[in-house]
């Protein structure tokens, strides 16, 4: 199947820093990926939609300014955590699709002191 | 907004035997996602399914969508350690949009 990969696999920072998680389609290229958040024993929640070449659309009650979204190229979105604080540890998934259905990748989870 | 409900919430079984996980949502499923995770790990596809009455399988594991599309099954047959997990699924509630909506999850653990 497809390969979607996330760069770090996990992060520990300090409350107030910005994050960066890296998500990567490694065999084909996605004009449209996926971010999702995933709190513990809890479901995966959609947060955003990442599109190439132009602005991510948030789903609501997601601060956009607070997840900074870029879509710089058609294998490569990142997510910015700006300002982190302790209730934005989390677990964050992408996904995106070849053109078959969705895979996600490995995540990555963070944890804000 | 697509509401997807799962039971049971976790299922404990012994090595070899059979279950069932199903999935219901409030709403017309367009594409029906059965996906596996490991707890703090990535999701590993297993089957989609779009037609009402449809049934996939892989391996052991078989998935069904019902006629009236609004609600799936999982069964797994002669279940072994290995397919101990949580299992999600995951709907396409605007056909097409590759948007998806998750059920919370079936843990499921198998005593070998």
């Amino acid at each position: 199947g497809a390969v979607v990969s996330q760069h770090p696999s996990w992060v520990i920072c300090k409350s107030g820093t910005s994050v960066k998680i890296e998500c990567r389609s490694l065999d084909f290229q996605a004009t449209t990926m996926f971010w999702y958040r995933q709190f513990p024993k809890q479901s995966l929640m959609l947060m955003a939609t990442s599109n190439e070449g132009s602005k991510a659309t948030y789903e609501q009650g997601v601060e956009k300014d607070k997840f900074l979204i870029n879509h710089a190229s058609l294998t490569l979105s990142t997510l910015t955590v700006t300002s982190a604080h302790p209730e934005d540890s989390s677990f964050y998934i992408c996904s995106a699709n070849p053109g078959d259905t969705q895979y996600f990748g490995p995540g990555t989870r963070l944890t804000v002191l | 907004s697509q509401e997807l409900e799962q039971s049971p919430q976790s299922l404990i079984v012994q090595e070899g035997k059979n279950l069932t996980i199903n999935c219901t949502s409030s709403k017309t499923l367009y594409g029906l996602y059965w996906y596996k995770q490991k707890y703090g790990e990535g999701l590993i596809f297993l089957m989609m399914l779009q037609k009402g009455g449809e049934e996939k399988s892989h391996e052991k594991i078989t998935a069904k969508l019902d006629e009236k599309k609004q609600q799936s099954s999982l069964h797994i047959t002669a279940s072994q350690p290995s397919h101990a997990g949580i299992y999600l699924c995951g709907a396409d509630n605007q056909g097409g949009s590759e948007k998806l909506v998750f059920g919370k999850g079936t843990k499921l653990t198998v005593n070998p």
